[in-house]
């Protein structure tokens, strides 16, 4: 089956710093790839979606500033997070859309905590 | 605003049982119908999908029923086992490729 790796799986920082996350498709090419956030006990909330080789698309109310995606190969998407303060505190799943099949497949996801 | 709605919130069921979870939804554009287990701490994982041109899927435990005219569909979970205890997300989607997830059934199977 279709595997998504997302790393790290956990990270802790300080405020103000920066942390980068990446994603990749490790059996196929992902024309798309997608970044989502998840409050506990809450549904998967879409920040944006990205295609390779062009800008990403965010969603309304998702700093693009804040949030810079990079989807430089049909492989790899990264998701930095900017100045991270306590309120960025959550859990950050990617997803990958292979070419012509309407199916994500998700990563485990990343635990971002702030301090 | 959630373009598909889905409950239960929440659900017990013992060991053996039925689970059965709801989704409804409005955009008659919505072609493709999955859904996702996830297990706390983790991604979602796809567990089953369907078009809304076939009333009925099966895999396994797992299946979906489909109802175009009254635009829902629901997941059955056959023969609960404590393995199967995860939260189940219903989400729809058409040629945009976004996928619009309803809220989430927490599923707890006792054993």
């Amino acid at each position: 089956g279709a595997v998504v790796s997302q790393h790290p799986s956990r990270v802790i920082c300080k405020s103000g710093t920066s942390v980068k996350i990446e994603c990749r498709s490790l059996d196929f090419q992902a024309t798309t790839m997608f970044w989502y956030r998840q409050f506990p006990k809450k549904s998967l909330m879409l920040m944006a979606t990205s295609n390779e080789g062009s800008k990403a698309t965010y969603e309304q109310g998702v700093e693009k500033d804040k949030f810079l995606i990079n989807h430089a190969s049909l492989t790899l998407s990264t998701l930095t997070v900017t100045s991270a303060h306590p309120e960025d505190s959550s859990f950050y799943i990617c997803s990958a859309r292979p070419r012509g099949v309407n199916i994500q497949y998700f990563g485990a996801g990343t635990r971002l905590s702030v301090l | 605003q959630q373009q598909v709605k889905q409950s239960p919130q929440s659900l017990i069921v013992q060991k053996g049982g039925i689970s059965i979870i709801n989704c409804a939804y409005e955009n008659t554009a919505f072609d493709y119908f999955p859904w996702y287990q996830q297990f706390p701490g983790k991604g979602p994982a796809l567990l089953i999908a369907i078009r809304p041109d076939v009333s009925e899927k099966k895999e396994g435990r797992f299946t979906i029923s489909f109802n175009k005219s009254a635009k829902q569909f629901s997941l059955h979970i056959m023969d609960s086992q404590p393995g199967d205890s995860a939260t189940y997300f219903c989400a729809a989607t058409w040629e945009s490729y976004k996928l619009s997830f309803g809220a989430g059934t927490t599923v707890t199977v006792r054993a």
